[in-house]
């Protein structure tokens, strides 16, 4: 399977729980990036990460959220504390290389988290 | 503040005919458009860019026309399928640098009815 790989599909968690969420990309893809996406809202940048380093993390919440890309491994996107307000999909994209236009992204199917 | 804006949050069209998907956006600086394409519990997809040096770009059944005076872009799709019946987001960015500098509109419900 070639595609970018997201798991857990579905997680529901108890607010003050945390949420861990993991995206393998596409083979050969070194950028990766998160995005969440609300209900009747488009797909809101959360962070832009390459092979053991974060590039961008503006579209991050300050507290409670955090991401990293090991060398080995997939990416986590680890959510903290979990409040209602978190519950939305999760997608991560990955692209070969760094221009948007130039090299699409690939997005895996996203994990859908509902904090109750 | 939405900088790229799908103001018709769905559309439906009988399968044969055309449909046209807008999307406005706010930022002059703005050159690249993307179209991506997502079907329910699937990630988007790509479909289809344009970049402001031109004002047409065709693949197949889809077009992308863009009008930066106006500051707006149109996906047309013809003749419509019901394999086509998604959600189309329209994207936009000021470079060609990495995707963090993309902005996503909210997206329209496309039904192409049999």
């Amino acid at each position: 399977n070639a595609g970018v790989m997201q798991n857990p599909r579905h997680l529901v968690r108890r607010r003050g729980q945390e949420a861990r969420l993991r995206c393998s990309p596409m083979k050969g893809h070194s950028h990766v990036y998160w995005y969440r996406q609300l209900p009747e809202e488009g797909l809101k940048f959360m962070v832009y990460l390459q092979k053991e380093n974060i590039i961008d993390e503006s579209g991050m919440p300050k507290e409670r959220f955090s991401a990293e890309f090991p060398k080995e491994g997939p990416s986590i996107l680890r959510i903290q504390q979990v409040v209602r307000g978190d519950s939305a999909a999760y997608f991560c994209a990955s692209s070969q290389d760094r221009s948007a236009y130039n090299s699409p992204l690939h997005f895996g199917n996203g994990t859908r988290l509902t904090v109750t | 503040d939405q900088q790229v804006k799908q103001n018709s949050p769905s559309l439906s069209v009988q399968e044969g005919r055309i449909s046209i998907l807008n999307c406005d956006y706010t930022n002059s600086m703005f050159d690249y458009f993307l179209w991506y394409k997502k079907y329910p519990a699937e990630g988007p997809t790509f479909l289809i860019s344009i970049s402001s040096i031109k004002d047409k770009n065709e693949d197949g059944r889809f077009t992308v026309f863009l009008n930066k005076s106006a500051k707006h872009l149109s996906l047309h799709i013809v003749p419509s399928q019901p394999g086509d019946s998604a959600v189309y987001f329209c994207a936009a960015s000021a470079d060609q640098t990495g995707a963090n500098n993309l902005f996503f509109g909210t997206g329209t419900r496309l039904t192409v009815i049999p």
